[in-house]
């Protein structure tokens, strides 16, 4: 079965600019997430979909971070006006729902982002 | 709130050397730790499951334990190879099915 899928790979932007990612989970995969991973640390969670309703988004920059799932399916994750700190990795990850203690996500290659 | 610590950050050994990473959590309610694999430039790849009512998994040359009560996982790795060379990522997982992960620790396998 394809993998998750994640658009761009890379990204260069100015400070203030805007940026978007995609990104297209494996197929039937109810849960999504968005994480951000520094350099040096590990990923940090930015938000959960459950089909196209948030589960959990307390770690998202609201003021300039939004994200949304259409349809229970693609999400996109977007960053306006972006600022140098927002420097990353974001990955996007799905799982097939089953029990909270079988959660197995998969993991796409990520969109490598530098802010200048 | 939950935090998660890999012991050591990074590790050098020779090929064929067994070796243990280490991670350790400090709320014992997780619903399953994960352990992956990071090459650099690349996602995540999945390694081991263990749900949390399960004392270990092993697949081929990899073991992972896990102890609750104490917040300790383990990975062991036998036989080394060079092609292990990577980060590798122990996370833990909430109700949500949420991750937190640690820093990770960068192994080296030298032929």
């Amino acid at each position: 079965e394809a993998g998750v899928a994640q658009s761009p790979r890379y990204k260069i932007i100015e400070k203030r600019q805007s940026v978007a990612f995609w990104c297209n989970p494996i197929s039937g995969h109810a849960t999504l997430y968005w994480y951000q991973q520094i350099l040096g640390q590990g990923p940090k969670l930015l938000i959960q979909f459950q089909n196209n309703g948030v589960v959990d988004d307390s770690q998202l920059p609201k003021d300039r971070f939004s994200a949304e799932r259409l349809k229970g399916v693609d999400s996109t994750l977007k960053i306006q006006p972006a600022k140098l700190e927002d420097s990353a990795v974001y990955l996007c990850a799905s799982s097939a729902y089953r029990s909270p203690s079988s959660y197995e996500q998969y993991f796409g290659p990520g969109t490598r982002l530098t802010v200048t | 709130k939950q935090e998660v610590t890999q012991i050591p950050a990074a590790l050098s050994v020779p090929e064929g050397e067994n070796l243990v990473l280490n991670c350790s959590f400090t709320d014992s309610a997780i619903y399953n730790l994960q352990w992956f694999r990071q090459d650099p430039g690349k996602g995540l790849t999945s390694l081991l499951l263990i749900q949390s009512s399960q004392r270990e998994q092993t697949s081929g040359r990899l073991n992972a334990s896990l102890d609750k009560s104490s917040g300790r996982s383990t990975l062991y790795i036998a036989a080394s190879q060079p092609g292990d060379s990577a980060t590798y990522l122990c996370a833990v997982a909430g109700n949500t099915g949420k991750l937190i992960f640690g820093q990770g620790t960068t192994l080296q396998v030298k032929p």
